[in-house]
């Protein structure tokens, strides 16, 4: 059965870049046609979508994000990445990998999720 | 951006009622929306898609409807499993996923 698993530090100072990996085990991604996301959620606030990628490596973001965010795909190590630049204490939050199985749109499946807080 | 607004914030219920959750789009979404329920220091778990659908596993007792920019979520004879928060997410373009603020249906 298909599981994700984020990674990544769990502290990162303001002005530096936050990134994070998504693990994927119990399926090759290479021989996968989904999509997959990264969605995030703040202390006690709602989810926001971060962006995602495409199993043809088209790439999507939040334009909120002004072009901070960086989405790839290793399917060597079977994973996929987030990085996200200039992080302020605003990027603090629960950080999620998941996967779109329909390529709508939606999120069917969801890694545990990775804290990260941003500070000095 | 297309805004999702929920309402209401909170919800306050007891095993067994009915509830229902709003969701209104700021422009057309078609049937393009999800519902999840998300329990504390847990990952969101999909409980409907294309507005009205079902996923796999979900009991028939939640239920989905609307169409446009108006939405519900609806919950038959709640059960403790059920208190949690719901969020829904538009899916109209995925230039610009974005979720409601959230309900949270609590006892």
């Amino acid at each position: 059965r298909l599981q994700l698993q984020e990674s990544g530090p769990a502290l990162v100072k303001p002005s530096e870049t936050l990134s994070l990996i998504c693990d994927v085990s119990g399926a090759s991604l290479s021989g996968t046609s989904y999509y997959w996301g990264w969605i995030r959620q703040a202390p006690g606030k709602g989810l926001e979508w971060i962006g995602g990628i495409s199993y043809s490596w088209t790439t999507y973001d939040n334009p909120s994000l002004k072009s901070r965010v960086t989405i790839s795909l290793d399917t060597s190590k079977n994973q996929f990445s987030l990085r996200l630049s200039s992080v302020t204490a605003a990027d603090t939050a629960v950080y999620f990998c998941a996967r779109d199985g329909s390529n709508f749109g939606y999120f069917d499946l969801w890694g545990p999720g990775a804290p990260v807080t941003v500070s000095s | 951006d297309i805004q999702m607004t929920q309402s209401p914030s909170t919800l306050s219920a007891s095993v067994g009622d009915t509830v229902t959750i709003t969701c209104r789009a700021s422009q057309s979404i078609s049937s393009w929306l999800a519902w999840y329920q998300q329990k504390p220091g847990k990952a969101p778990r999909l409980l409907i898609y294309k507005t009205s659908n079902l996923e796999t596993g979900v009991p028939s007792r939640f239920s989905g409807y609307g169409s446009g920019t108006e939405f519900t979520l609806t919950i038959a004879k709640l059960q403790p499993d059920d208190f949690a928060t719901y969020y829904c997410q538009q899916y109209n373009s995925y230039v610009g996923l974005t979720f409601g603020g959230g309900t949270k249906v609590q006892i």
